[in-house]
């Protein structure tokens, strides 16, 4: 079967570095997406990995090792404006996407 | 701006009372479809469109219909609308295949069924 799964929540302090994990399991697997999703708004993309290793983007940074079906997302110089929901998702063998529950991400001064 | 609109934004309605949501987008993507997102259970998908003229069920599709008449179109239909289908829906688009994970989503729309 599939699933995925990554923790509820986490609390961070302004300026600080975060890393929220995401595991998931299946048998097809087409890469690895992190959407950022602010109370009552859409989700929107952050950053996709489809093999191994570190993609950075500015204070953003998404990590993927498919042996492990294991997935972090890292937050540097953390802003209160990056207080959101953080979602995982993987695109399945039929390049459907699964998605996580998201992580609240609560940002304390 | 390239972009994908829904509407209508908020609703209230009454159990059993037909109503559509409405989808568009205008970046000619191949890709189309519905989630509704609720507290603690995350995105989970209703219906989705490949292609035109093409549509299959998602995870959640009870109770709902889609049609992909032309490309830029995918209006979410409600025959009997029922309490448990209070929600925020999304609808999102995307190139579709090996970019189907990157979508691209409307604003939301938040409807309350009483």
């Amino acid at each position: 079967g599939q699933n995925i799964d990554q923790p509820t929540e986490m609390t961070a302090t302004e300026g600080a570095i975060v890393q929220i994990n995401c595991t998931y399991q299946t048998s097809g697997f087409n890469g690895l997406f992190w959407y950022q999703q602010h109370a009552g708004e859409a989700p929107t993309f952050l950053s996709y990995n489809v093999l191994d290793g570190l993609e950075e983007k500015g204070r953003f940074s998404s990590f993927l090792s498919r042996s492990k079906g294991y997935s972090y997302l890292l937050l540097k110089e953390l802003q209160m404006k990056d207080s959101a929901s953080y979602l995982c998702a993987f695109l399945d063998s039929n390049y459907q996407l699964i998605w996580g529950a998201g992580t609240k991400l609560i940002i304390k001064p | 701006e390239a972009q994908v609109t829904q509407n209508p934004r908020y609703l209230i309605t009454v159990t059993g009372k037909k109503l559509t949501v409405t989808c568009s987008q205008n970046m000619n993507h191949e890709y189309m479809s519905w989630y509704r997102q609720d507290p603690g259970l995350g995105l989970r998908q209703i219906y989705y469109s490949m292609n035109v003229e093409v549509t299959d069920k998602g995870d959640v599709p009870e109770g709902y219909k889609v049609s992909r008449k032309e490309k830029r179109n995918f209006p979410l239909i409600l025959e009997s609308p029922s309490p448990n289908q209070t929600s925020l829906y999304f609808c999102a688009s995307s190139p579709g295949d090996r970019e189907a994970g990157e979508l691209f989503f409307g604003e939301g729309s938040r409807l309350t069924v009483l």
